[in-house]
């Protein structure tokens, strides 16, 4: 079975500054990766998603991700955060058949004016 | 049409009311899924429905009962339920149980009084 760890719980970054959300796994098998993003009072919407290739994952409004193997991680990134993205976030894991679908307890990110 | 929708958007019922969650899509996805999520929690899986036949239950008392009428529709009927029982109720969809990208919906607000 796969487990999911977000270290923070909450990040505040003022807006502009780059932020990174933290992500680790464990898993016996190979897994795929996710990140959802849930703005207030909505569901959850996917942001990227790590299958397999290239380590390297972006979405279209900024974010990225890196697969890193060997350090059990999906580590999120943006180099320069807006106030829309305040948000939860929340990392997923999967094994490759699609089961095993786990949420991590995800991180309420805050952008500051 | 990309999306899911989910019907209500807030529920308020006693404890001794019967009451129905919808959800529907119309991507032609053959699975849908039921979380609950709690404030400040990642969702939680409920039940699995692949080919409208009940895949995963995920040991959820019986006052909760999903039904799949067909490809496009998921319910949820409620009975006698219980304040706890309170929540974002949410649906998803992918276009099979092997298929890890998941599509949601903006969710139902529960509150059990």
């Amino acid at each position: 079975a796969q487990s999911v760890t977000q270290l923070d719980s909450q990040v505040p970054v003022f807006e502009e500054a780059p932020v990174e959300l933290r992500c680790n796994y464990s898993s016996s098998v190979s897994v795929y990766l996710f990140w959802y993003v849930q703005y207030p009072n909505q569901g959850l919407q996917l942001l990227l998603k790590y299958l397999s290739g290239s380590t390297l994952v972006e979405s279209i409004n900024g974010f990225e991700a890196e697969f890193n193997k060997s350090q059990t991680s999906f580590h999120l990134r943006k180099p320069s955060v807006h106030i829309s993205d305040t948000a939860e976030y929340f990392c997923a894991v999967s094994d490759p058949w699609g089961q095993n679908f786990v949420f991590g307890p995800g991180t309420r990110l805050s952008v500051l004016p | 049409d990309t999306e899911v929708t989910q019907t209500p958007k807030h529920l308020v019922m006693g404890m001794t009311n019967k009451k129905s969650l919808k959800c529907e899509q119309h991507m032609g996805h053959r699975a849908m899924y039921w979380y609950k999520q709690k404030a400040k929690k990642p969702p939680e899986l409920m039940f699995v429905y692949s080919y409208e036949k009940l895949s995963i239950n995920e040991s959820v008392p019986s006052r909760f009962s999903p039904e799949c009428p067909n490809s496009s529709l998921l319910n949820l009927h409620l009975h006698a339920l219980q304040p706890e029982d309170s929540a974002l109720y949410l649906c998803a969809s992918s276009p099979s149980d092997r298929d890890n990208e998941q599509f949601f919906g903006p969710g139902t607000r529960l509150t059990v009084l």
